[in-house]
């Protein structure tokens, strides 16, 4: 399979733990976003990634939350001192810089709980 | 005002039936449009883009119109597999790549 895999799947904690989620772009993707979608919403931008390099962050993204992209592969996404706020669909997407049409591609997601 | 709105129905049509979605956008210099599906509980996928001179696949028309800020889509001979949620969503320029999405519209084709 070639498209965005994200893991784990499905995270349940609680309050005040640390998590962490891992996504694998598209491997010719240079670009790579995080976002995050509670139910009845459409997605809601986090942050992105052009190569290693984290160009841009939401207002969305508290102190809690860190993302990292070390090698220009794949990306990591930590919440710290989980809050039930936090629970959501945390998606990741992937796109390759080309012309105006930024078309990106999404990964299964990462449903958090924390209860 | 959202960036991005969308009548979030249900819109309840039978097999066969043509169906047009609307979707407005506020911000005048956003530069691409899509038109993303997304089934119950799993990611959205990339159904098309929208392109200024309307572009059409099979069943599936979309039109811009950039004058009004407006986006549609219609979906023509309506099939059941077709029931899901319809983002619309915008790309917004200079700087800011991330894509904004509207709340979606949930489509039910009934037998």
């Amino acid at each position: 399979d070639t498209g965005v895999s994200q893991n784990p799947r499905h995270k349940i904690t609680k309050r005040g733990q640390n998590v962490t989620f891992r996504c694998d772009p598209i491997s010719e993707h240079n670009r790579l976003y995080w976002y995050r979608q509670t139910l009845g919403q459409g997605p809601e931008f986090l942050t992105y990634f052009q190569n290693e390099a984290q160009l841009e962050k939401s207002r969305l993204l508290s102190d809690r939350f860190s993302a990292e992209r070390p090698k220009g592969s794949f990306s990591t996404l930590e919440i710290q001192r989980t809050e039930q706020g936090d629970s959501a669909m945390y998606l990741c997407a992937s796109s390759l810089v080309a012309g105006d049409y930024n078309e990106q591609f999404f990964g299964p997601g990462t449903r958090l709980t924390v209860l | 005002r959202k960036e991005v709105e969308q009548d979030p129905g249900p819109f309840n049509v039978p097999e066969g039936a043509t169906v047009a979605f609307n979707c407005t956008y506020s911000n005048s210099a956003s530069q691409s449009f899509f038109w993303y599906r997304q089934d119950c509980r799993k990611e959205p996928k990339l159904l098309m883009s929208v392109y200024s001179s309307g572009n059409e696949d099979g069943r599936f028309t979309a039109q811009l119109n950039r004058a009004s800020q407006y986006i549609s889509l219609l979906i023509r001979d309506s099939k059941l597999s077709d029931s899901a949620t319809y983002l619309c969503v915008v790309n917004s320029p200079t700087g800011r790549r991330a894509l904004t999405f509207g709340s979606g519209t949930r489509l039910q084709v009934q037998p």
